[in-house]
């Protein structure tokens, strides 16, 4: 079983649509949980983190997590097309003095039609 | 600040071919990384390194070397290249780990096809 799992997609959404981008973990270490957006051939750029579990919103994303159930998930509200990018979820368990390596899933690839 | 950049772009080598994959950062971050992604597999991490000096493996450090004699630099080195080694290379950094998380920033990848 892999530590990270994330359903490759790709996805494709009308403009306007509510997206839900979703990922399992099995690791229960884990504590730090990331979004990242990655644009065709560019490099990740951090979109969001959060620390535990809870809900976290920032603009017309909101970032979840489920601790008890191991999941974690992204909501894109009124999507546009400049949001067609593939979405990586990461993790990262808590240690003192920490490496800060991450975890990553396989990403999906979201795709906003006009 | 140009973040973190990654030379060459792309590079196509011949198998059994070495070469080295450049990386600087201008942040002044202490940690630094090197991922290859494969399509459909994420981001595997190849090596890390905490500071100048300091080195480590990751998950999948098999056909690479890696140093780090100051903070800005971090080149990856490939030796004997093998067609198993195609994939686009990102270099990232961070400040400290500690006890919180730290933004790790990419690069703009280099696409490395061996044949």
């Amino acid at each position: 079983q892999k530590e990270v799992e994330q359903d490759p997609g790709p996805l494709s959404v009308p403009e306007g649509a509510i997206v839900s981008l979703n990922c399992t973990y099995s690791n229960s270490a884990f504590q730090y949980f990331m979004w990242y957006r990655q644009y065709s051939r560019k490099g990740p750029e951090l979109l969001m983190y959060t620390y535990s579990s809870g809900n976290k919103e920032d603009g017309r994303f909101t970032a979840q997590v489920d601790k008890s159930s191991k999941y974690i998930s992204l909501f894109i509200r009124d999507s546009q097309p400049s949001d067609s990018a593939t979405y990586l979820c990461a993790m990262s368990p808590y240690y003192g003095g920490a490496t800060n390596k991450l975890i990553f899933g396989t990403g999906t690839l979201l795709a906003v039609q006009p | 600040n140009a973040g973190v950049t990654q030379t060459p772009k792309f590079r196509i080598l011949k198998i059994g071919q070495s070469m080295t994959l450049q990386c600087t950062q201008d942040m002044n971050h202490n940690y630094m990384y090197w991922y290859r992604q494969d399509p459909g597999m994420g981001l595997k991490l190849i090596y890390y390194s905490v500071g100048a000096g300091i080195t480590d493996k990751g998950e999948v450090p098999n056909g690479y070397n890696v140093s780090r004699s100051t903070t800005e630099d971090f080149p990856l080195r490939l030796e004997l290249a093998a067609p198993s080694q195609t994939s686009v290379y990102f270099c990232a950094s961070s400040h400290t780990g500690g006890r919180s998380y730290n933004e790790q920033f990419f690069g703009p990848g280099t696409r490395l096809t061996v044949l």
